[in-house]
């Protein structure tokens, strides 16, 4: 299976700050990768589908990069509402496999 | 609205077996990749399985042989039948929609929307 290897697993930033959280796959998956949002007791919502196509509706603040191993999900000025934990998925194959998380706090 | 109902979760003995229902509104399970995905207390998501609408289906090692995946059109309603449980299946169930976009070498794949999901505890 191949393995997403997601840093920093947890950071503090302020508001209007620019933040950045990567994912690293074990093998290429070309921009098969899609970043996810999760509140607390909330289900994952989608962000950003094809390493860099905005899912309708998320706002433009967000957005990903990347393409092969190495993958950017940015958050160009960060709010209130997007304190959360952000994953990763690899699509490019079964298993699907998750980035271990970033929980994203406001300070 | 699109929307995904799971139930079912519950407290379960080790051994034991359960039954997950995710029922669809707003769109036809019958025409969509459908699949399970859980996430054990204060972890990471893991993937479980998909069904194709050719009815094909892919598991995860963690569950292969033991969760099976099915759907009945006719409720709009996606099952995944949990057998020879352990501790370490405890965890919130969701059921999500797979959606395709064509792109120029292939195919860009998203689960879109997520139910609310169910916890499962497997205990004695």
């Amino acid at each position: 299976a191949i393995q997403m290897t997601q840093s920093p697993s947890s950071l503090s930033a302020s508001l209007g700050d620019r933040v950045t959280i990567t994912c690293r796959a074990s093998q290429g998956i070309r921009n098969d990768l899609g970043w996810y949002q999760q509140k607390p007791g909330k289900a994952p919502k989608l962000l950003i589908y094809g390493a860099s196509s905005l899912q309708s509706g998320v706002p433009s603040r967000f957005s990903g990069s990347g393409s092969g191993t190495d993958f950017t999900l940015t958050i160009s000025s960060l709010q209130p509402e997007d304190s959360a934990t952000y994953f990763c998925l690899q699509d490019y194959n079964y298993p699907y496999t998750f980035g271990q998380g970033t929980k994203l706090e406001i300070k | 609205e699109v929307q995904l109902v799971e139930t079912g979760g519950g407290l379960i003995q080790p051994g034991g077996s359960l039954r997950l229902s995710c029922a669809a509104s707003g769109f036809s399970v019958s025409t969509n990749y459908m699949n399970w995905v859980r996430q054990a207390p204060g972890k990471g998501l893991e993937w479980l399985s998909v069904t194709y609408t050719s009815g094909d289906t892919y598991f995860a090692d963690s569950v292969k042989g033991r969760f099976t995946i099915s759907r009945d059109n006719s409720k709009n309603t996606l099952y995944l039948q949990m057998n020879s449980l352990r501790a370490e299946d405890t965890a919130v169930y969701y059921c999500a929609r797979e959606l395709s976009v064509k792109y120029n070498n292939g195919w860009y794949n998203w689960l879109d929307p997520w139910g609310h999901g169910t916890l499962v505890t497997v205990s004695s």
